[in-house]
């Protein structure tokens, strides 16, 4: 079965400091990767996401996200935080096997000034 | 949020009625979707279509049903027979079905039953 696994619940960082969401995922077949955010009764915004190629992808907001294959993870990463990047974020997954996205059960981000 | 809208965008109903909750998009988007979204539980797919006039069920489609009569247009009606409906409902769209494809979404509706 497909899965992805976001092992920590919430994630503090002062603002300016760097931040990592974690994300590892389990899929037969390759995988299709996406990160989405989440702000307070809203829908999800699309990030980034990795189809192929560079490992190191970038996305909206200065997010970027670093694909390993051998650890079956894709960490989002942002090098300064800001209070505004505070929300809730979700990895999610999709193969070729599948017609369904599989997202995590998110992490909430809180940066503190 | 992009071309994605749902209304309304709170709903309150009394058990045992059925409900339906809107999802329009002007993004010419072949394929939408239905979410429900629970604390702590991510998001959990109930319906999907690919293309007009063809639906499917996702993982907890029980309870639920749907049209697509409209590329624009995907409603969800929530019936009485869905045994725990209080819930944030998001509607999704993506360009096409492809698994590279990201999807896009509306601004949800808060569904609550009492």
């Amino acid at each position: 079965a497909q899965s992805v696994a976001q092992p920590e619940d919430q994630v503090n960082v002062a603002e300016g400091n760097p931040l990592t969401v974690k994300c590892t995922y389990s899929v037969s077949g390759n995988p299709y990767l996406f990160w989405y955010v989440q702000y307070p009764n809203r829908g999800l915004q699309f990030l980034l996401k990795y189809i192929t190629g560079d490992n190191l992808v970038k996305g909206s907001y200065g997010f970027e996200a670093e694909f390993n294959k051998s650890q079956t993870s894709f960490h989002l990463k942002k090098p300064s935080a800001l209070v505004s990047d505070s929300a809730l974020y979700f990895c999610a997954v999709r193969t070729t096997n599948t017609d369904k996205l599989i997202f995590g059960t998110g992490t909430r981000l809180q940066v503190f000034p | 949020d992009g071309g994605i809208t749902q209304s309304p965008k709170y709903l309150f109903r009394k058990e045992g009625q059925n409900v339906t909750l809107s999802c329009e998009q002007n993004l010419n988007h072949d394929a939408m979707y239905w979410y429900r979204q629970d604390p702590g539980q991510g998001l959990r797919l109930i319906y999907y279509s690919q293309i007009v006039n063809d639906f499917q069920k996702g993982d907890i489609a029980e309870g639920y049903s749907v049209s697509r009569e409209k590329k624009e247009s995907f409603p969800l009606t929530v019936t009485s027979a869905q045994k725990n409906p209080t819930a944030f409902y998001l509607c999704a769209s993506s360009i096409g079905p492809l698994e590279s494809n990201e999807q896009y979404f509306g601004p949800g509706t808060r569904l609550t039953v009492t």
